[in-house]
């Protein structure tokens, strides 16, 4: 049992490259979340879905976008890199909207 | 605005002394709140959760309170050991379940 399995751990990009982070969880967990988290500051709600197909915005949106295609997967995708996307990205995952399950993270500078 | 703020960045304590950190909000009405553990490098790790109806929530060494007169959460470690020491965040969750809300962690060291 994997719990929620975040790929890659770390990753270096340039100002105005995309990539996708991805998230899987294998606990059949119906509420899907992407956090951000900055140096001293909480976690930050980027995006979260509640169900296959239906994905919503958190608190801080903007560069990002989602997908939530199947049940397990729900991966995150950053257009455009800009410098202020430097952070640690955690993805959880939670039966009834509490209790999260989070994942271990990916580190992602953007240079 | 909404926001959620715990009192200390840092909290220093003595192994075997009660540790109490303090969640406070305003502009917001949580159904649940709830408190994580975040070990360097790693993900929160889920502690306990107490409904806004419930006022003392209890699991082995740790115990939670929550008043929403006051707007406040105390999280309290007894019998305090140095593997304690991690950064605890405390999360509010609305009454539509749909999204978690955290404040800025509070680290905790307890020292032998």
């Amino acid at each position: 049992n994997a719990g929620v399995t975040q790929t890659p751990k770390f990753r270096i990009l340039k100002i105005g490259q995309s990539m996708t982070l991805q998230c899987a969880q294998d606990m059949n967990h119906n509420y899907m979340y992407w956090y951000r988290q900055d140096p001293g500051m909480g976690l930050k709600l980027i995006y979260y879905s509640v169900g296959a197909g239906i994905t919503d915005k958190g608190e801080v949106p903007n560069g990002y976008n989602v997908s939530r295609s199947t049940t397990e997967d729900f991966p995150l995708r950053l257009e455009l890199a800009a410098p202020s996307q430097t952070s640690v990205y955690f993805c959880a995952s939670s039966v009834t909207g509490f209790g999260y399950t989070f994942g271990s993270g990916t580190r992602l500078t953007v240079v | 605005s909404q926001k959620i703020e715990q009192n200390s960045e840092a909290l220093n304590i003595q192994e075997g002394k009660t540790a109490t950190l303090t969640c406070n909000y305003t502009n917001y009405s949580p159904a649940y709140l709830q408190w994580y553990r975040q070990d360097p490098g790693r993900g929160p790790v889920f502690l306990l959760l107490i409904r806004e109806n419930e006022k003392e929530k209890r699991k082995e060494r740790l115990k939670v309170t929550f008043d929403t007169t006051l707007k406040q959460s105390l999280f309290h470690i007894t019998a305090s050991q140095p593997a304690d020491s991690a950064t605890y965040l405390c999360a509010l969750v609305g009454s539509n379940n749909n999204d978690m809300r955290f404040g800025a962690g509070t680290r905790l060291t307890v020292k032998p």
